[in-house]
């Protein structure tokens, strides 16, 4: 069955650092999606980044940059300098299958705390 | 502007009345679905449909019924609702296909979505 499994309900980091989210995913498609959202305080749900299962390079997007180890099966967010605006539940997703989204898988989120 | 409307924003029912939740999108999106959100729980999907008249099972449908008659609305129907349906749903979208990145720079699956309803069945 597939799954997505974030083992930290809860982060607390100080301004500036860098924090790293982790993800494991579970599937037996050798074809799948990596995806982050953020959901802030006011609720709405934003895409952060993606990572495909045939992509060489790790995915980045301005401060956020997804650390992809396959073999391993885990797809950890990586935020550098970290930001009060950066406190936030962030969910990371995936989506088996290339072609199309179909079916899409969320983990149980892990809320982050940001401390001036 | 795109966005992804849904109505509305907040409903408090008693269990047995049938409801509808609406969910519009003006960007020509082919796919469409809908999650509900619980604490700890993360979103689980409900239905999902790929194009008009294409629909399919998420991992909780149990309760739900979904419509995908015009390609900008997909709406979500409780037609008997219980006190564990009470929870956050999120409607969202997104292309499909080759078109995504072309149009959009979004990458395949990555999902608009709306605001958010708020449901609580007493």
């Amino acid at each position: 069955a597939q799954k997505i499994t974030q083992t930290q309900p809860g982060m607390f980091v100080q301004e500036k650092e860098a924090v790293t989210l982790d993800c494991t995913y579970d599937t037996s498609d050798p074809s799948y999606g990596l995806f982050w959202y953020k959901q802030p305080s006011s609720g709405e749900m934003i895409f952060l980044i993606y990572q495909g299962s045939y992509d060489q390079q790790n995915a980045t997007e301005g401060r956020y940059s997804l650390n992809f180890q396959k073999a391993r099966k885990s797809a950890n967010l990586v935020i550098s300098a970290s930001q009060l605006g950066d406190s936030a539940m962030y969910f990371c997703a995936m989506s088996p299958g290339y072609s199309s989204a179909s079916k899409i898988i969320f983990g149980s989120g892990t809320r982050l705390s940001i401390r001036p | 502007e795109a966005q992804v409307t849904q109505n509305p924003r907040y409903l408090i029912t008693v269990t047995g009345k049938k409801l509808t939740v609406t969910c519009s999108q003006n960007m020509n999106h082919e796919y469409m679905s809908w999650y509900r959100q619980d604490p700890g729980l993360g979103l689980r999907q409900i239905y999902y449909s790929m194009n008009v008249e294409v629909t399919d099972k998420g991992d909780v449908p149990e309760g739900y019924k979904v419509s995908r008659k015009e390609k900008r609305n997909f709406p979500l129907i409780l037609e008997s609702p219980s006190p564990n349906q009470t929870s956050l749903y999120f409607c969202a979208s997104s292309l499909l296909g080759q078109d995504l990145i072309r149009r959009t720079g979004l990458p395949r699956g990555a999902q608009y979505f709306g605001p958010g309803t708020r449901l609580t069945v007493l």
